[in-house]
């Protein structure tokens, strides 16, 4: 693979749910992070992290949980869907924090929550 | 609060020039970029700015202007395959990026 891979490319999710959608990249970049995004709105940040064992809280945190086990993965989850959680979901990377901290996108995971 | 404004929508003809304006207010500044997003797809990097002037590649230009709080993305000769969303985003204080709502630019024949 090469780098940012999203799992599942989409999902349709029953309200109250429990759901993990997962990150993966291979250009060791010690920085990641999700979005969501919605018609209309910029991409809001979730959750980030900045190196590996260390995660902070974005924009809209709420409903959202997040590891970094390790430099590969970053899983967001989901711990019981609500339908104000369908969206579009992106995770990026980028090689450092600081500047020019270009990021990079998965292809992005369409969640639906009925 | 911090805030990035964009043009909601764009129209323009193929072959022309197109330029499209991104407004920021924010807590700090580290720079700003700007993403192309193709409908259904990911975002992806055109260009950073985080001093003052035009940056040129290729058929993109952008330009920033701190002072002012303000930037434009140019695009010359316009081709069907620039139909997309382009998103300006600016990096804060803590190198965290906050995102305008992008401009979706329709190119017609």
């Amino acid at each position: 693979i090469a780098g940012i891979t999203q799992a599942p490319t989409s999902q349709i999710l029953a309200a109250g749910r429990r759901m993990t959608l997962r990150c993966t990249q291979d250009m060791r970049h010690n920085a990641m992070y999700w979005y969501r995004q919605d018609l209309g709105l910029g991409l809001r940040l979730i959750h980030y992290s900045n190196t590996a064992g260390t995660t902070g809280k974005g924009e809209v945190p709420d409903g959202y949980s997040v590891s970094r086990a390790n430099t590969d993965d970053f899983p967001l989850t989901l711990a019981s869907a609500v339908p104000s959680q369908t969206s579009v979901y992106f995770c990026a990377s980028s090689e450092n924090t600081g500047t020019y901290n270009e990021q990079f996108f998965g292809p992005g995971t369409r969640l639906t929550v009925l | 609060g911090q805030n990035i404004d964009q043009p909601t929508e764009m129209t323009a003809t193929e072959g022309a020039i197109v330029q499209i304006n991104c407004t920021y207010q924010t807590s700090g500044f580290n720079g700003l970029f700007w993403y192309q997003q193709h409908a259904g797809e990911a975002p992806t990097f055109l260009s950073y700015n985080v001093l003052d002037g035009l940056e040129e590649k290729g058929r993109f230009s952008s330009f920033l202007s701190r002072s002012k709080g303000y930037s434009y993305l140019l695009l010359k000769e316009l081709q069907m395959k620039d139909s997309a969303s382009y998103l300006c985003a600016v990096s804060d204080s803590n190198y965290q990026l906050i995102w305008g709502a992008g401009t979706k630019l329709i190119i017609k024949p």
